[in-house]
C-alpha cells in the first residue's frame, strides 16, 4: 500500500515553454501533497504544501507564478513549471500523505532538463 | 524550533560488516523520526519512522533505529551490509513539516 506515482519520470523541454508533472496516489487518498526540489547531491527543499480543494502554500522563497500547483482531487496534484529556465533544471519529488499526523510517501521524482 | 543533523556526509563500509549511520535531533516536545533510503534517480523510500512507541524501531531491510532521548539520537544500523545496501539516507523529523537532514551516502565496499 501507500504508493506514489509520478509522471513523467523524465522530460526535456526548451528555454520558455511550460511542463506540467503530475502526482498520483495510487492507493490512498491524499488530502495533502508536497512538492519537493531536489539539487544534485543535497538534501530536500520544500517548495508548496497542497491541500485538496484549496490554493496551495509556498514556502519562502519559491515563486507561485512560475510553479502552479494544483489539486483538483485527493488523488492528484500537478506542478506547472511555466516558462522554464535552464536553472529551473533539477529533479522534482512529490509526496502525499492521508492525515495530518501521518507519514508521507514519495514519488519516485521527475527529472527535467531545460535546454 | 526542530532540528535533525546528521553527522556524516560519507560512509563506507565493507561487504558484510555493520552499518551505523548518525542522526541527532533537536525537538521542544516529543518528535516523530524517519529514515529513508533513496537510490541514485529515485524518490525517497520509507525504511522506518519512531512515533513514541517502542524506542528501538525495526525496519525494512534489516535496517532498524534507536531513539534515545537522554542523546537526542536516532542512530540508524544495520548488523550486515548488502552491496544493495548502497544509497543516500535521510534522517526526517516531523514538525509541521517534515525537516530533512543534508543526507548521508552508504558506500558498500565488495
Amino acid at each position: 500500500g501507500a504508493v506514489v506515482s509520478q509522471h513523467p519520470s523524465w522530460v526535456i523541454c526548451k528555454s520558455g515553454t511550460s511542463v506540467k508533472i503530475e502526482c498520483r496516489s495510487l492507493d490512498f487518498q491524499a488530502t495533502t501533497m508536497f512538492w519537493y526540489r531536489q539539487f544534485p547531491k543535497q538534501s530536500l527543499m520544500l517548495m508548496a504544501t497542497s491541500n485538496e480543494g484549496s490554493k496551495a502554500t509556498y514556502e519562502q522563497g519559491v515563486e507561485k507564478d512560475k510553479f502552479l500547483i494544483n489539486h483538483a482531487s485527493l488523488t492528484l496534484s500537478t506542478l506547472t513549471v511555466t516558462s522554464a529556465h535552464p536553472e529551473d533544471s533539477s529533479f522534482y519529488i512529490c509526496s502525499a500523505r492521508l492525515r495530518e499526523a501521518d507519514t508521507q510517501y514519495f514519488g519516485p521524482g521527475t527529472r527535467l532538463t531545460v535546454l | 524550533a526542530q532540528s535533525v543533523t546528521q553527522l556524516d556526509s560519507h560512509v563506507s563500509v565493507s561487504e558484510g560488516t555493520p552499518v551505523l549511520l548518525r542522526c541527532n535531533y533537536s525537538s521542544s516536545y516529543s518528535p516523530s523520526l524517519f529514515w529513508y533510503v533513496q537510490h541514485p534517480n529515485k524518490g525517497l523510500q520509507l525504511l522506518l519512522k519512531y512515533t513514541s512507541a517502542a524506542t528501538l524501531v525495526k525496519g525494512i531491510n534489516g535496517f532498524e533505529a534507536e531513539f534515545k532521548k537522554s542523546e537526542t539520537s536516532f542512530h540508524l544500523t544495520k548488523p550486515s551490509a548488502h552491496m544493495s545496501d548502497a544509497a543516500e539516507y535521510f534522517c526526517v523529523v516531523r514538525g509541521s513539516k517534515y525537516i530533512f537532514g543534508t543526507g548521508t551516502r552508504l558506500k558498500v565496499l565488495a
